[in-house]
């Protein structure tokens, strides 16, 4: 059945960069789309970017300048970079299948940004 | 951006209570608008998209309707499983952007 995934780091020190993976199963990464979206403490969600079938990357603009995110379709994987982590980027990190319904999500991981 | 005011941010109700949760666009969004459940520490759940289709198993207690820019889940004799956070979310353009959020609880 189809699964997501995510892994990385719980605790990421201020001015540093965050790595995450999602690893999927029950679906080829060249068929769909995969998500990142992100829950701050107590609020809504934000859509972050996605990673196309066809490898193609789009970008919410407030992160652009911040964020990349790629992948390994022989892994079934999917990355996510963040750059110059701030202490507002302490957010459960969640990974979803589809565009721009996500139908299948991943239980998400924790990031707390302190020193 | 497109802003989603999403309200109430909480509330509570009893079992087999009707409740309704809005969310208003700040533009034209058309039917793009989905409705997302999320129980507690579990992931976000597709409810209804196009702002009134039932996503397949969801129950039918479950609807969305449409008023101009307002847009409304309304849920029919409320049940223990209903307990969680309902996040709006618009499709329509670039990009996405969600409610933030209405915790429902059951009393």
């Amino acid at each position: 059945q189809v699964q997501l995934k995510e892994s990385g780091p719980g605790l990421v020190q201020p001015s540093e960069t965050l790595s995450l993976t999602c690893t999927v199963s029950g679906f080829s990464l060249t068929s769909y789309g995969v998500n990142w979206v992100r829950q701050p403490p107590g609020k809504g969600l934000e859509w972050m970017g996605t990673i196309w079938n066809d490898g193609s990357t789009d970008y919410n603009s407030a992160l652009k300048s911040r964020l990349s995110i790629s992948r390994d379709t022989s892994k079934s994987q999917v990355f996510l970079k963040m750059n110059s982590l701030q202490t507002e980027d302490t957010a459960i990190y969640l990974c979803a299948r589809g565009y721009p319904l996500f139908d299948y999500w991943g239980q998400g991981v924790m990031v707390t940004v302190s020193s | 951006d497109i802003q989603m005011t999403q309200s109430p941010s909480s509330m509570s109700a009893s079992l087999g209570d009707t409740v309704t949760i809005t969310c208003l666009a700040s533009q034209d969004i058309g039917n793009y608008l989905s409705w997302y459940q999320q129980k507690p520490g579990k992931s976000p759940k597709l409810m209804i998209y196009g702002a009134t289709n039932l996503e397949d198993g969801v129950p039918s207690r479950f609807s969305g309707s449409r008023s101009g820019s307002d847009y409304s889940l309304t849920i029919n004799s409320l049940g223990y499983d209903d307990e969680g956070i309902y996040h709006c979310h618009q499709y329509y353009e670039y990009p996405l952007t969600f409610g933030s959020g209405t915790k429902l609880e059951i009393k």
